[in-house]
């Protein structure tokens, strides 16, 4: 079964926008970490934010922020004043339990643009 | 500079031969992680790391092989048991595997000819 959905292919973004991508989970672990990561034309995987399944507050990290829902199973990321650089592929990932060693599942990703 | 390093970023495997990836990382991360993904797809693992010497499958462990024999490297081999090895391949480390973040490689695109 899919752990880790995200339902938007891609979106257009206009330059200095704000944009919400959607991460919906499936766990019955009550601890669990919830991660982004972008991935530029290059390929690397860039960490962009960390949120886990006990913090109380939702995680911020300059522009990007996450929107965790938990009781809706939902950890959405909100890029705010989209940038050109800001033009990538965006996964949403799951680590399930405190011994998992680290184990990530990732979604499909969705493929953001940011226009002029 | 600390990071992880992948090489070679372009490899080129022709039918029924052996190839090796290699993972090096300055970190001094404990574990380290392989993970295939295929156009349009997110990661999958593949094979994993928590110390040296030892290692454990991931979810699509068949027709790879790994070893750990230091610390700081991480070598993949995809063996001619791997029917569709045509993907772009990344490794990734952690301090130990209960941390946060996973620091991830460049990454070696694998074509078959």
């Amino acid at each position: 079964a899919q752990k880790i959905t995200q339902t938007q292919p891609g979106m257009f973004v206009q330059e200095k926008e704000a944009v919400t991508l959607d991460c919906t989970y499936d766990t019955s672990d009550p601890s669990y970490g919830l991660f982004w990561y972008k991935q530029p034309s290059s390929g690397e995987m860039i960490f962009l934010i960390y949120q886990g399944s006990y913090d109380q507050q939702n995680a911020t990290e300059g522009r990007y922020s996450l929107n965790f829902q938990k009781a809706r199973k939902s950890a959405n990321l909100v890029i705010s004043a989209s940038q050109l650089g800001d033009s990538a592929m965006y996964f949403c990932a799951m680590r399930e339990g405190t011994d998992s060693w680290g184990k990530l599942q990732f979604g499909a990703g969705t493929q953001v643009v940011v226009t002029p | 500079d600390g990071g992880i390093t992948q090489s070679p970023k372009y490899l080129f495997r022709k039918e029924g031969q052996n190839v090796t990836l290699s993972c090096e990382q300055n970190l001094n991360h404990d574990a380290m992680y392989w993970y295939r993904q295929d156009p349009g797809q997110g990661l999958r693992l593949i094979y994993y790391s928590q110390i040296v010497n030892d290692f454990q499958k991931g979810d699509i462990a068949e027709g790879y092989s790994v070893s750990r024999e230091k610390k700081e490297s991480f070598p993949l081999t995809v063996t001619s048991a791997q029917k569709n090895p045509t993907a772009f391949y990344l490794c990734a480390s952690t301090p130990d595997g209960r941390q946060e973040t996973q620091y991830f490689g460049p990454g070696t695109r694998l074509l078959v000819l």
